[in-house]
């Protein structure tokens, strides 16, 4: 079974700085591509980043392009995303979702980002 | 880009009635040599993460009760609930995964119990 927990949200002030990680577990990680989602609180869902099972692809929402940086540990069945210069709209829920083709078909529960002074 | 848009915003439906949602996409999400649509919908609940129902348009997602059934090609989209049960009370997005790994989700429809 597909295991995925976020961890490393908190209460971070504007402009400060946080990684999140994502342990993986039930599966084959080193064959899914991973991607961050996030949602704001009340809102709808927003697609962050994307790694490819290698790492060798990587892409990101252009609202997070060259503040945030998605990496991942092959070895460690682990997914990491460091997000510096924070605003508050970055206040969120951050989820992994992996994928195993094109379509993201399993996601963990989620670790909750706050920035706020 | 493609915009995806989602109605109703919300609806509420009997204990057993079927509830009906809509996807648009602003683009077709059909790619023709494989005839496939990079469709996929998501049901969430309260205080949980989103989980898979449909890929592909209309392929359910192993798990997925039979009253869940998607439909549509192109540019438009139907997520069927057949027979409302209680627990099925939640949000549901539409996603096109056709510019992947560029997703785009809809902006969700709230499903309740009249």
């Amino acid at each position: 079974e597909v295991h995925l927990v976020g961890s490393g949200g908190g209460l971070v002030q504007p402009g400060g700085s946080l990684r999140l990680s994502c342990a993986a577990s039930g599966f084959d990680f080193t064959n899914y591509n991973m991607n961050w989602v996030r949602q704001a609180p009340g809102k709808g869902l927003e697609w962050v980043s994307f790694i490819s099972s290698s790492g060798s692809v990587i892409y990101y929402a252009d609202s997070v392009k060259g503040r945030f940086t998605v990496s991942r540990d092959n070895a460690k069945n682990s997914l990491s995303l460091q997000m510096n210069g924070l605003r508050d709209d970055d206040t969120a829920m951050y989820y992994c979702a992996a994928g195993g083709g094109d379509y993201m078909d399993s996601w963990g529960q989620g670790t909750l980002v706050t920035v706020s002074s | 880009d493609i915009v995806m848009t989602q109605s109703p915003d919300s609806l509420a439906v009997p204990l057993g009635e079927r509830a009906t949602i809509n996807c648009k996409s602003s683009q077709s999400v059909l790619y023709s040599p494989s005839k496939k649509n990079y469709l996929a919908w998501f049901q969430q609940k309260p205080g949980q993460p989103p989980r898979l129902l449909i890929y592909w348009a209309s392929t359910r997602e192993a798990g997925v009760p039979d009253r869940f059934s998607g439909s549509g090609s192109g540019t438009d989209f139907t997520l069927t609930i057949s027979s409302l049960q209680a627990e099925d009370v939640a949000v549901y997005y539409c996603q096109q995964y056709y510019t992947t790994p560029l997703f785009t989700f809809g902006p969700g429809t709230a499903v309740d119990i009249k």
